[in-house]
């Protein structure tokens, strides 16, 4: 079946530092990846789209990777500041099925002063 | 600052009671979804909708219905709750600017539902 897997640890940084995610898939071949950020009792906020044939995406202190052949993406979060703290989750669209995503579990990212 | 709105944001309720989540959005959107999460869990697609009339189940099954008459609302209807039921609700909405298949997803704030 159809898999994202985020990990699953809680991740704690001390402020400055950058923080890294990982979203990697199974049985998919998706056209683009999305990552966004929820704070708690909150809707999901959209942060970046990568697609597939784009390896790097860069929107400020944010940085996404894309590797199709390793079936994953890396979320970076550069110079991280206690109000990064959040949960960050990936989400995959299934190749020309509109717009329907498919989300990960998320990752909870707490950034210590 | 995203233009959906989803009321209640919070709902305890008895077991049996019918209840509706409203969603709204004023950004002309099309596409509509409803997504179910539990805590510390993913999103799950239980409903959407690609224009007016049109509604679909998603992955997740879920007895709640929903409908589509206004482009802007999209309400999801529980004829008679149950605790299992208990979960929150996020609605979103696409415009797909990039193209098919590649709009963000815009959210509501979510609407938390507890069945006792």
């Amino acid at each position: 079946s159809q898999k994202i897997e985020q990990n699953s640890e809680a991740l704690n940084i001390q402020e400055g530092k950058t923080a890294t995610l990982t979203c990697n898939y199974t049985n998919y071949s998706p056209a683009y990846l999305q990552w966004y950020r929820q704070d708690p009792g909150r809707g999901p906020v959209f942060l970046l789209l990568i697609r597939e044939n784009e390896k790097e995406k860069r929107k400020e202190r944010l940085k996404v990777t894309f590797d199709t052949t390793l079936k994953q993406s890396l979320f970076h979060i550069t110079a991280s500041q206690p109000a990064d703290s959040a949960t960050y989750l990936c989400a995959l669209d299934r190749g020309n099925q509109g717009g329907k995503l498919i989300f990960g579990q998320g990752t909870e990212l707490s950034v210590k002063p | 600052e995203a233009d959906i709105y989803q009321t209640p944001r919070y709902l305890v309720i008895g077991t049996g009671k019918k209840i509706t989540l409203e969603c709204s959005q004023t950004m002309g959107h099309d596409k509509m979804y409803w997504y179910q999460q539990d805590p510390g869990m993913e999103l799950h697609l239980i409903h959407y909708s690609y224009g007016v009339n049109s509604t679909e189940k998603g992955d997740l099954s879920s007895e709640s219905t929903v409908s589509r008459i206004r482009t802007e609302h999209f309400p999801l209807t529980l004829e008679s709750a149950r605790p299992s039921h208990t979960s929150q609700y996020l609605c979103a909405s696409s415009g797909l600017a990039g193209g098919p298949g590649t709009g963000e997803l815009f959210f509501g704030e979510g609407s938390r539902l507890t069945v006792l």
